[in-house]
């Protein structure tokens, strides 16, 4: 089955440093993906769509400049955030799907803890 | 603007003892809905996608249904290990993202 690998799974940064994250498709070519972002007990928000070779399209309300994407490959998708402070700190999960989002709906990579100190 | 909305917010089960989760959604055109399964720290894992209102899927103890309006997960004699949010998401036809109701965190009790 579709398989996406998010890493890494836990990082710890110090509050004005950037964090990359990855998101790879392993076994398909994925040209969108997409970036949710996760408080606890609450629902996933989606924050933008990645689109490969192309602007990635942002939610409202979310900084492009803070979070940057990058979707340079059909298997590669990164999320950058940008001089990060402690209210950055969430869980950040990536998804895509072989096809359209149809009989197999997407995969979802395991998520990444980012805390900010 | 699509909406979903899921009940109840917690459910406490002793093992053995059926019930249902509920989904209910407001979308302008249905691409599909989708339950998830996530577990603590980990990303959500497809469990199924419905259609069509009348639609009806089964995996092991868990079935999904669908109606215009709602979609239900009923959970059949659950064990410890079906604990976990479930989630219900839509996909609009007019959109390619999926749109996530806030979940229903399922505790089941040996």
């Amino acid at each position: 089955g579709a398989v996406v690998s998010q890493h890494p799974s836990w990082v710890i940064c110090k509050s004005g440093t950037s964090v990359k994250i990855e998101c790879r498709s392993l076994d398909f070519q994925a040209t969108t993906m997409f970036w949710y972002r996760q408080f606890p007990k609450q629902s996933l928000m989606l924050m933008a769509t990645s689109n490969e070779g192309s602007k990635a399209t942002y939610e409202q309300g979310v900084e492009k400049d803070k979070f940057l994407i990058n979707h340079a490959s059909l298997t590669l998708s990164t999320l950058t955030v940008t001089s990060a402070h402690p209210e950055d700190s969430s869980f950040y999960i990536c998804s895509a799907s072989p096809g359209t989002g149809g009989a197999n709906g997407y995969t979802f990579g395991s998520g990444t803890r980012l805390t900010v100190v | 603007e699509d909406q979903v909305t899921q009940s109840p917010e917690a459910l406490r089960l002793q093992e053995g003892e059926s019930s249902s989760l509920n989904c209910s959604y407001t979308v302008s055109g249905l691409r599909g809905l989708f339950w998830y399964r996530q577990d603590p720290g980990k990303g959500p894992e497809f469990l199924f996608t419905l259609y069509s209102a009348g639609e009806e899927k089964e995996k092991e103890r868990l079935k999904a249904t669908l109606t215009k309006k709602e979609s239900f997960l009923h959970i059949t004699a659950p064990k410890p290990e079906d604990s976990a949010t479930y989630l219900c998401a839509v996909g609009d036809t007019g959109r390619r993202a999926l749109t996530f109701g806030s979940g229903t965190r399922l505790q089941v009790q040996p």
